[in-house]
């Protein structure tokens, strides 16, 4: 069965270090979604891609993050620097196209800011 | 805009009871809705959907949702707990396409199955 491959799967990095997430979603999936789940919380969406571009980013902290999806295919979510409050699971998922019919997640990345 | 309520954060049945977990959505557009489940440390795994179709809808270990529009109700049931459905569970509502593809979680209820 396809999955979202996500990398790495563990992050440890000190306040007001760059971090760096990577996602390679399923082969052909044009949309890609990036979601920050904090301890105890529901996934909020940061990023929604379809291809390569940015069709939502309305929630993402543009001025510590950034989102990017060069070629349309895999994408990497940076954070510089990296905050204390950023500690969270990461989630990218990838559908075949931008419907309501849910979507394949990956298992995620959780980062801890020391 | 969408918004989900899941109520109680903590369920606890005994293995072999039923499982009700339950969920209220609230949209502005005809709703698509999910259930997931998340393993310690995990992604989600999708359950189940609601797309306008049949409004039981069935899906994966055994678990069902009915969608009831006058309640704005999709709750999760399961005839007969297992101790390995002991996780957390999400309801997730989307409004369709494009930007409205996005999921909006509620908060989530965490499932103990006890012997």
């Amino acid at each position: 069965e396809a999955e979202v491959a996500q990398s790495p799967r563990y992050k440890i990095t000190e306040k007001s270090q760059a971090v760096a997430f990577w996602c390679d979603p399923i082969s052909g999936h044009a949309t890609l979604y990036w979601y920050r789940q904090i301890l105890g919380q529901g996934p909020e969406l940061l990023v929604q891609f379809q291809d390569e571009s940015v069709v939502d980013d309305s929630q993402l902290p543009k001025d510590r993050f950034s989102a990017e999806r060069l070629k349309g295919v895999d994408s990497t979510l940076k954070i510089q620097p990296a905050e204390l409050g950023d500690s969270a699971m990461y989630l990218c998922a990838s559908s075949l196209v931008p419907g309501g019919y849910g979507y394949t997640f990956g298992s995620g990345t959780r980062l801890t800011v020391v | 805009a969408q918004s989900v309520t899941q109520l109680g954060s903590h369920v606890s049945v005994s293995e072999g009871a039923l499982v009700l977990l339950r969920c209220n959505y609230s949209s502005s557009v005809p709703p698509y809705l999910f259930w997931y489940v998340q393993y310690p440390n995990q992604g989600l795994q999708l359950l189940l959907k609601y797309t306008s179709a049949a409004t039981l809808v069935k899906g994966i270990n055994g678990f069902e949702a009915e969608f009831k529009k006058s309640e704005t109700s999709f709750h999760l049931t399961k005839p007969s707990a297992h101790m390995s459905d002991a996780a957390e569970y999400f309801c997730a509502v989307s409004g369709g396409t494009g930007t409205a593809s996005k999921l909006t979680f509620g908060t989530g209820t965490r499932l103990q199955v006890t012997l």
